[in-house]
């Protein structure tokens, strides 16, 4: 049981590049998200989803997609990549019954950098 | 709008107690309490909803004022291995969004 698992660890990149962070969890939760946790902040939720096919918007949704096709991935998208994008990214899932209710499980996160 | 933690900071040393608060202007349905270690993912601690009981384990516990969008996290006897950064996550009644604090950093010291 892998739990939560993230690729890449580490990611450079230049403005206005495009890239794709993956996430999948092995632990059948319907629930995940991602957040992003700048220098000595808080995480900030960007976007969810409860189940295949459903997702929806976050505090910080903007220069951000994310599609769930599968119940085990929800990868996260960046369109145009821009400094202010730096950060490090954090993906999560629970069980959507206890969506509020409930542990949830966090990948080690992929830290991106924007040139 | 994010809880507000506090303290922002706090150093103890080995075996004194800590309170670390999260307010929020939202009623709140459940808050949940995470450590995380630098550079490492957010570690669950507890999870307390709206009607609930006090929780704890072990030297830890907390406590949810419902009335006051309040959750209180107790550490008692605190020992090295609690030095961290605490958050409080949030949620809404009838929203999946989870909406955590501003986070509160805390160090033990021998």
């Amino acid at each position: 049981n892998a739990g939560v698992t993230q690729t890449p660890k580490f990611q450079v990149l230049k403005t206005g590049q495009s890239m794709t962070l993956q996430c999948a969890q092995d632990m059948n939760h319907e629930y995940m998200s991602w957040y992003r946790q700048d220098p000595g902040m808080g995480l900030r939720l960007i976007h969810y989803s409860v189940g295949a096919g459903i997702t929806d918007q976050g505090e910080v949704p903007n220069g951000y997609n994310v599609s769930r096709s599968t119940t085990e991935d929800f990868p996260l998208r960046l369109l145009s990549a821009a400094p202010s994008q730096t950060s490090v990214y954090f993906c999560a899932s629970t069980r959507t019954s206890g969506a509020t209710t409930d542990t949830q499980y966090f990948g080690p996160g992929t830290r991106l950098t924007v040139l | 709008q994010q809880p507000v933690q506090s303290p922002q900071a706090v150093i103890l040393r080995e075996g004194e107690d800590a309170v670390i608060n999260c307010s929020s202007s939202k009623a709140l349905y459940s808050v949940h309490w995470y450590r995380q270690k630098h550079g490492e993912a957010p570690i669950f601690l507890m999870i307390l909803l709206k009607g609930g009981e006090q929780k704890g384990h072990d030297k830890i516990s907390a406590s949810f004022n419902e009335k006051k969008q309040q959750s209180s996290l107790y550490l008692t006897a605190s020992q090295l291995s609690y030095s961290g950064t605490y958050f409080c996550g949030t949620a809404t009644s009838g929203t999946y969004k989870y909406i955590f604090g501003t986070g509160t950093r805390l160090k033990v010291l021998a």
